[in-house]
Formats: structure tokens, sequence, C-alpha cells
């Protein structure tokens, strides 16, 4: 079954603590995104990956991290220097073309992080 | 700056009646636009892209370059049609995309 999957689908966290969000593709896709989900506010990019090994910063990327260690995975940590990190969690994946039309993201089901 | 703007948060209408969601942008480039749709307990998916000019589901959304805009529009709303839908810019650059606000459009029997 190809596709996206978010691990874990609900995760509680204390104050002070990191916490890691897996994201797994078996699409073959180049590219990865992860991007925070909040009512009113839409859908803002925190970190995206184009290749192995390289990520670029997004809208909101402070207080989170990320890794590009295999093509298929992209780890996002909220860590304790995100001032206000309950949210829906968003990854998703696109195959890199420079063809017109061709940038279509598929997304994950999503993990929802609650800071207690 | 880039970026897209959907003015309406919430959106009501009736079963039949049409139904248009307004989505506008800023972009210095050749805009590549997007809509995607979240059905309840489903994941965000893609609804269609202008490069397509396609009716999906009977929507339609035509570029508007003058305007700045990328409506989605369908003629008779249907009850499934109940979703969140979000317009989105991909920027060719940096290669990312770009997301609205998301409007939530109901639709009433």
């Amino acid at each position: 079954d190809g596709g996206i999957t978010q691990s874990p689908k609900y995760l509680f966290r204390k104050e002070g603590q990191n916490v890691t969000l897996s994201c797994e593709q078996n699409l073959n896709h180049d590219a990865m995104y992860w991007y925070r989900q909040d009512p009113g506010q839409g859908l803002r990019l925190i970190y995206y990956s184009q290749i192995v090994n390289d990520f670029q910063k997004g809208d909101i990327a402070e207080g989170y991290s990320v890794s590009r260690e295999k093509k298929e995975s992209f780890p996002l940590t909220v860590t304790s220097a995100q001032k206000n990190p309950t949210a829906f969690y968003l990854c998703a994946s696109s195959i890199l073309n420079s063809r017109s039309g061709a940038n279509v993201l598929t997304f994950g089901a999503g993990s929802r992080l609650t800071v207690l | 700056a880039q970026r897209v703007t959907q003015p309406e948060k919430l959106l009501s209408v009736f079963k039949g009646a049409p139904v248009e969601l307004k989505c506008n942008y800023s972009y210095s480039g050749s805009p590549e636009l997007f809509w995607y749709v979240q059905y309840s307990r489903q994941r965000l998916q893609l609804l269609l892209r202008h490069i397509s000019r396609e009716s999906i589901k009977g929507f339609t959304a035509d570029l508007n370059k003058g305007e700045t805009s990328f409506h989605l529009k369908k003629p008779f709303a249907q009850e499934e049609d109940s979703a969140m839908y979000y317009c989105a810019l991909f920027i060719q650059g940096a290669q990312k995309l770009v997301f609205g606000q998301g409007t939530r459009l109901t639709i009433n029997p």
C-alpha cells in the first residue's frame, strides 16, 4: 500500500520535553514537507527537503528541527523552544519536476500533538 | 511577497445553489495554483490544478491573472461537498507550496 505514514497519530507531551514525529513515504518522492495546521490559519510550512541530507526552513521553523538521512524518511522534532507546540502536524511529499503542473503534494494522515 | 488569501473562513450555502470559494494570490512570477480539499476524517488531497483546466466533482477554477484570482466554483452544490478547502500557490524558485487560510464550506440540505 503506497503512501505516507505518520506516527504517532496522537501524542501528549509535558512542557520542556522534546518530541519527534515520524514521517515515512514509499512513493519514491524526492521532496518532503512538514506543515502545521491551526484553525483559522491554514497550513503553515515548517521545514522542507528536496534531497537527502539537505533541508530548508519554511515560514515557521523556530522551535523545530528536522533531518533527512534517507529519501523515504523526514522526522520532525518539536523542541522545548517552540512556544506554542499544540497543533496538528501534516507531512507531505512530492515528485520534483520542473514541468509546470507536476508539483502535486501527497499528504499523510497527520499527528496531533498536545502539550500538557 | 508571495501570499495566498482566502477571505472567507466560513461559507454556508443550500443544496442545489451555486457556490464560489474565493482565492487571491500575490506572486511576481507565472503562478502555478491548486485547490486542495479535506473532507471530514480524510486526508488533505488535491482537488484540481489550474494547469489542467479540468472539472473535478463538478468544480472548476479559472486563473485570472488580471485580478490575481483563482476562485473555485460549482453551479449546483451537493451535501457531500461540505469540507475544508485550501487554495495553494507553488513557488518555483524555492520549490515549495504556500497555502491560504482555508475556507470551511457547509452545504445545508
